[in-house]
């Protein structure tokens, strides 16, 4: 089982729609979550992070975390073209807080 | 300019070949980090260093090596490339008393083996 599992996609919405990544991790001890947007040839850049359960919010991105469930979701509102690119999810933990697992990642196509 | 550089951006080699992608930061940073990406494998940790007198192995490091020469360098070679090497490699640095986990990339090295 891979530490950090995602759907590779595509996931294809229309523009103005939410678009719902998710996430699911193995290690229970798991502490700190992130999400990375990385468009097609470029180098992958933080949008979101999120270290407590529920959700947390900014502008139209929404990081939501279940460690009951070990999942970790991003909510894009509004989707727009310009949102198209893969999201990798990432993990850390205690016992290895400098390493992230990263997840093979999910591509996003919004269309016009 | 960027913060995270690398150099070659692009490099087609021959197998049995050495080659060495290096990357340079002016964040500041002590830590330095090597991932390679390959289609639907996402970013595997190969070498990371806390600072230069500390070398770490990844999950991945079997065939490559790394060497730190400042607080700002650090350089991955391939001893002996083989194609399975072929891969989009990235820099990346992240400061310990900034937020936990966030890494600031370089624009990547593309590095074709044949």
């Amino acid at each position: 089982q891979k530490e950090v599992e995602q759907n590779s996609g595509p996931l294809s919405v229309p523009e103005g729609a939410i678009a719902s990544l998710n996430c699911t991790y193995s290690d229970r001890v798991s502490q700190s979550f992130f999400w990375y947007r990385q468009y097609s040839g470029k180098s992958p850049e933080l949008i979101m992070s999120i270290y407590s359960n529920g959700d947390k919010e900014d502008g139209r991105f929404t990081a939501q975390l279940n460690k009951a469930s070990q999942y970790v979701s991003l909510l894009i509102r509004d989707s727009q073209p310009s949102d198209s690119a893969t999201y990798l999810c990432a993990v850390n933990n205690l016992d290895s807080s400098y390493k992230l697992i990263f997840g093979s990642g999910t591509r996003l196509l919004v269309r016009p | 300019d960027a913060d995270v550089t690398q150099t070659p951006r692009n490099r087609i080699t021959k197998t049995g070949k050495r080659i060495m992608l290096e990357c340079s930061q002016t964040k500041g940073h002590d830590r330095m980090y090597w991932y390679r990406q390959d289609p639907g494998l996402g970013l595997r940790l190969i070498y990371y260093s806390f600072d230069v007198k500390d070398i770490n192995k990844g999950e991945i490091s079997d065939g490559y090596s790394v060497s730190r020469q400042a607080q700002a360098k650090f350089s991955l070679s391939l001893e002996s490339a083989i194609p399975n090497q072929t891969a989009l490699y990235f820099c990346a640095t992240s400061d310990p008393a900034g937020q936990n986990g966030e890494l600031f990339f370089g624009e990547g090295s593309r590095l074709t083996v044949l």
